[in-house]
């Protein structure tokens, strides 16, 4: 069976400081990576994807993800966290066709 | 271009009502998924449809769920004699088919959902 875990449902970093988000796996195949963005009373948005190919993943809006097949990893990173990115952010693994989904990490920007 | 639709956003009923979800996916999707968010977690998988086919409907909790997709486009979960742990958001996604020995990686795109609250 395929599962993501997500280490801490809340962190708090201060704008312009890094942003790291911790999501590590577990299958028994080559995996298939996401993270998703919710923003409050909105649905799910990709941030980006890991599919086999480049192991350093970029995304949208400054994010980028590393997979890491030796630690079982699937790290988020961003450089300079902005107000903007305060939101929920879930870690999955596709299993089959559907999506299995972490906690979610709920992230806060402080000024 | 419209994205995947939900209605109602929000839906109060009271325990033992029977309720009706709906889902309008992007034009053109032949995937369609329902998920189940608990308050504070991360959404649970319930049910998929291929065009108007159920898949796999290995998630819905009980036989009080219900979905279906009769004609492939609009999709309806719904829950009968509903109770407090029924309470929840209701996520629906649409994607691409996923197509045999192909990489599964068709992005899954979510709607706004429904936030069901049941008294």
């Amino acid at each position: 069976a395929q599962s993501v875990t997500q280490l801490g449902s809340h962190v708090s970093v201060s704008e312009g400081a890094l942003v790291l988000l911790r999501c590590n796996y577990s299958s028994s195949v080559p995996p298939y990576l996401f993270w998703y963005v919710q923003y409050p009373n909105q649905g799910l948005q990709l941030l980006l994807k890991y599919t086999s190919a480049a192991t350093l993943v970029k995304g949208i809006n400054g994010f980028e993800a590393e997979f890491k097949k030796s630690e079982t990893s699937f790290h988020l990173t961003k450089p300079s966290a902005h107000m903007s990115d305060a939101a929920e952010y879930f870690c999955a693994v596709r299993g089959g066709g559907k999506l299995i989904f972490g906690q979610g990490t709920e992230l806060s920007v402080k000024p | 271009g419209a994205g995947v639709s939900q209605s109602p956003r929000y839906k109060v009923a009271k325990r033992g009502q029977d309720v009706a979800l709906r889902c309008d996916p992007i034009s053109g999707h032949v995937s369609l998924f329902w998920y189940q968010q608990a308050l504070g977690q991360g959404p649970e998988f319930l049910t998929y449809f291929q065009n108007e086919a159920q898949l796999d409907k290995s998630g819905l909790p009980s036989d009080r769920f219900f979905a279906e997709r009769p004609e492939g486009s609009v999709s309806t979960l719904k829950i009968q004699r509903t109770q407090q742990e029924d309470s929840a958001v209701y996520l629906c996604a649409s994607s691409l088919p996923l197509v045999a020995g192909s990489n599964p990686t068709e992005d899954q795109y979510f709607g706004p959902g429904t936030r069901l609250l049941v008294l």
